[in-house]
Order: C-alpha cells, then sequence, then structure tokens
C-alpha cells in the first residue's frame, strides 16, 4: 500500500525558510522509474507543481521559483525534503507531495497536504 | 495566470454527460501526448482520473474517458453521479524547462 505523507511547520515568518518533509511507504525512491515532486495549492486556487527528484537523484523545478527551492532525499529514511527559501504571505498554501512511477507523467498517488500560513 | 485554460465551472443533471476542456499551447498540450486529470473535492488530496491522454488507473470507473485535439485535451463523464461533483484539474508535460503544468480548475456541479 502506498501513503505519503507530509510534515512541517505551520506557520512560518515572511523571509524565514521553510523546510518539508515527505515520508512515504509501499515504493522504494532507490527503484529506477521511482519520483517524488511537490505541489502547493493557495487556498480556493489552482494547483501548482513546485519541484521534483528521481530515483537517480535527477532533479527539476519549477522555473519560476528555482532560485527559492532545493529538493533532496533520504532513501533509507524514505523521505524527501523541500527547502524553499525568503517565505511570502503569497506562499501561504497546502503543500502536498506525490508520487510518479515509471518515470512517467502524472502522479499517482497524493499526500492528504499541509497548509502552510507565511504571516507575521 | 495558470497555465492551462479550464472553463470555471460545468454542470449537468444525474445520467447526462459532461465535458471539461484543457487548452494549451503547442509546447505543452499540443506538443506531448502526458495529459493527466485529477478530481478533487473540498478539503482532499487530488486524484488521478485519467493519464497519458486517454488512459484511466484502475479502480476509476469507464464513465470518465479522455481525449486530445490539437492544443486541447478534453475529460467527459458520463451518466453522471452525485459523487462526481468536485473541482477537476488538467495537467500537462512541458518539457524540461518547466515539466508540469496545471490548468486553473473547474468546479463541476451535479445538478
Amino acid at each position: 500500500q502506498v501513503t505519503l505523507r507530509e510534515s512541517g511547520p505551520a506557520l512560518v515568518k515572511p523571509t524565514q525558510t521553510l523546510t518539508l518533509t515527505c515520508t512515504f511507504s509501499g515504493f522504494s525512491l532507490s527503484t529506477s522509474g521511482m519520483c517524488v515532486s511537490w505541489i502547493r495549492q493557495p487556498p480556493g486556487k489552482a494547483l501548482e507543481w513546485l519541484a521534483r527528484i528521481d530515483w537517480d537523484d535527477d532533479k527539476y523545478y519549477s522555473t519560476s521559483l528555482k532560485t527559492r527551492l532545493t529538493i533532496s532525499k533520504d532513501t533509507s529514511k524514505n523521505q524527501v525534503v523541500l527547502t524553499m527559501t525568503n517565505m511570502d504571505p503569497v506562499d501561504t498554501a497546502t503543500y502536498y507531495c506525490a508520487r510518479t512511477n515509471h518515470g512517467g507523467y502524472y502522479f499517482d498517488y497524493w499526500g492528504q497536504g499541509t497548509l502552510v500560513t507565511v504571516s507575521s | 495566470q495558470s497555465a492551462l485554460t479550464q472553463p470555471r465551472s460545468v454542470s449537468g443533471s444525474p445520467g447526462q454527460s459532461v465535458t471539461i476542456s484543457c487548452t494549451g499551447t503547442s509546447s505543452d498540450v499540443g506538443g506531448y501526448n502526458y495529459v493527466s486529470w485529477y478530481q478533487q473535492h473540498p478539503g482532499k488530496a487530488p486524484k488521478l482520473m485519467i493519464y497519458d491522454v486517454s488512459k484511466r488507473p484502475s479502480g476509476v470507473p469507464d464513465r470518465f474517458s479522455g481525449s486530445k485535439s490539437g492544443n486541447t485535451a478534453s475529460l467527459t463523464i458520463s451518466g453522471l453521479q452525485a459523487e462526481d461533483e468536485a473541482d477537476y484539474y488538467c495537467c500537462s508535460y512541458a518539457g524540461s524547462y518547466t515539466p508540469w503544468v496545471f490548468g486553473g480548475g473547474t468546479k463541476l456541479t451535479v445538478l
């Protein structure tokens, strides 16, 4: 059974760095073709893809947020970590992690999401 | 503003069919057969309904179907049921520069 769960602070101050952790089970990020992405959704708004890390440690970032994002993985802990620097109130959103299998182009399993509010 | 354009809302009565469009460009929808569709109920995570334009994951009813023509992809839901009422998002691969783009979402109301 594949599951993903996001964790991190519910509240961060403007200019701070956000660190989110995706802990997953039911698959391994050392398996060829496995990938994990981060996707966010501001309240009442659309989904926005942020970043992806692949089994072979290839990394991809949203062009508009590339300078602020870092994605990494700890295969032994079944975790993927996303850091986002210089947080702003417009970054207030529910952050999801999601799996891609077989090196595909879709997200077949999602975590339940974690709401991050940016406010002083 | 989202990269892919979807109607903000569609509606239909139980048993009817509805189609949700997703318009992009030749750099995303039109350039790759990698369009996927997600259903999202309020307060819940998105759920994959269609991938690679027209493929259905195991467990998704065959009432849901996908297609593509040029730069526009479509999701059709036939035999509408009350539980289909949700937000629907399209997503397309857009190349190595900005790999994935989403649509703005469509709210489906079952009358």
